[in-house]
């Protein structure tokens, strides 16, 4: 079994200060990252994931996780927010074969003031 | 634009009622599947379909079923709606094979409330 922990329900920032959101998981097999990102009142959009190869992976918008297998850690990085990044991040996590169905973490919520 | 489509958006239902909550993709993916997002609980899976002709429970199962219609459709049904319902409900697909980026496609949910 696989789970996610998101360790903030909500960050507050402010704009263009850099912000992480952590995500910490636990696996007994070897496992695909995922972040995604939902804004007011949409669905979720994959925001990036990590597959295999480089630790630091890098996604839209300006937005980079990196990948610490020995802490089992997915945090999310931007080094300058804006106020259109207020949204909901998800952390995900799959397995790597069969069914591939995500499990999620349940939520921060980046709140970036002006 | 190609992508998962959910109807209806919004919908209030009394308890005992019953409603579909329909989903279609145009992506030609094989796996659907129904998420409910909860505050603080994130997202969790109620029903899957790996490929067409197929179907199973996911976390929390109890009081819906769905149907898989056929490649590009699976609905989810509640026979006797409860409070414990109201929840924002989204439909999901996956790709496979050459060229999937291991994501999933959600659509833009549907808002139910029982009341």
């Amino acid at each position: 079994a696989q789970s996610v922990t998101q360790l903030d329900s909500q960050v507050p920032v402010f704009e263009e200060a850099p912000v992480e959101l952590r995500c910490n998981y636990s696996s007994s097999v070897s496992v695909y990252l995922f972040w995604y990102v939902q804004y007011p009142n949409q669905g979720l959009q994959l925001l990036l994931k990590y597959l295999s190869g480089s630790t630091l992976v890098k996604g839209i918008n300006g937005f980079e996780a990196e990948f610490n297998k020995s802490q089992t850690s997915f945090h999310l990085r931007k080094p300058s927010v804006h106020i259109s990044d207020t949204a909901e991040y998800f952390c995900a996590v799959s397995d790597r074969g069969g069914s591939y169905i995500p499990t999620f973490g349940r939520g921060t919520s980046l709140i970036v003031h002006p | 634009n190609a992508g998962v489509t959910q109807t209806p958006k919004f919908q209030v239902l009394k308890t005992g009622q019953s409603m579909t909550l329909q989903c279609a993709q145009d992506m030609n993916h094989n796996s659907m599947y129904w998420y409910r997002q909860d505050p603080g609980m994130g997202l969790r899976l109620i029903y899957y379909s790996a490929s067409e002709g197929t179907t199973d429970k996911g976390e929390v199962p109890n009081g819906y079923n769905v149907s898989r219609l056929n490649k590009r459709e699976f609905s989810l049904r509640l026979e006797s709606a409860a409070p414990s319902q109201t929840s924002v409900y989204f439909c999901a697909s996956r790709g496979s094979g050459t060229g999937w980026n291991y994501g999933y496609t959600f659509g833009s949910g549907t808002r139910l409330t029982v009341v």
